[in-house]
């Protein structure tokens, strides 16, 4: 497709379990983000891919969470030992490359943990 | 520590009337780059409009523009002629070096919901 693609659109799921979430980025984007959207806030950062490596995984709350982008397209992140807390939208976002003005985001993942 | 400050969780604005989202932002890097983005009620975010901190002019897209005062930090938002279709949620973001991180990736702001009446 033209734009960033999320997959699932939502996902419900026990306290405790696992989850991935998936996003497809614009082809030929190099740069990849996840964000975290809580009800009310402004997305909030979790973590950068420049091709397939994290450049910067700052932003991840803690060590449940986990994203790998091993071909430098596709991305997933993972959340293990999901809690309440957890739920949110997850927003993926891709741009040409690094620096890059204009990032194209994803319709996002609304995860729920009941 | 980085920060974005949005004022104004609601407005109420006539079509046809031009309309400030107001933005103030705080960072002690030189290098910066401001960002206005909409999200509708569909949850995309749709970039709007891009300033950097060494811009001398102010950026301007079609019907939006980001009045940028760097002395007084603001980066506001400027609409005109609004529409029934700028009903949305509307985030400032600044990308910098964010407090025990990188600079890559955006600090965004808590947004202003704007809705437009007919």
């Amino acid at each position: 497709g033209a734009g960033v693609s999320q997959t699932p659109s939502n996902k419900v799921t026990e306290k405790g379990k696992y989850v991935e979430l998936r996003c497809d980025p614009i082809s030929g984007h190099t740069a990849l983000y996840w964000y975290r959207q809580s009800l009310g806030q402004g997305p909030e950062f979790l973590i950068y891919f420049q091709g397939t490596g994290a450049a910067d995984d700052s932003g991840l709350p803690n060590d449940r969470f986990f994203a790998v982008r091993p071909e430098g397209s596709v991305s997933t992140l993972k959340i293990q030992r999901t809690e309440r807390g957890d739920s949110a939208v997850y927003l993926c976002a891709s741009s040409l490359g690094r620096g890059d003005t204009e990032a194209f985001f994803g319709q996002g993942t609304r995860l729920t943990v009941v | 520590a980085q920060k974005i400050t949005q004022t104004q969780p609601g407005m109420f604005v006539q079509e046809k009337e031009a309309v400030t989202l107001d933005c103030t932002y705080d960072t002690s890097d030189q290098s910066y780059g401001l960002f206005w983005y909409k999200q509708p009620s569909s949850g995309e975010m749709i970039f709007l409009i891009y300033q950097g901190s060494y811009d001398e002019q102010n950026a301007t897209e079609g019907r939006y523009s980001l009045n940028f005062q760097k002395a007084r930090k603001s980066a506001n938002l400027v609409i005109s002629a609004s529409q029934l279709g700028d009903s949305a949620m509307y985030f400032c973001a600044m990308r910098g070096r964010r407090t025990g991180g990188g600079a890559d990736g955006l600090t965004f702001g808590k947004g202003t919901h704007l809705i437009i009446q007919p």
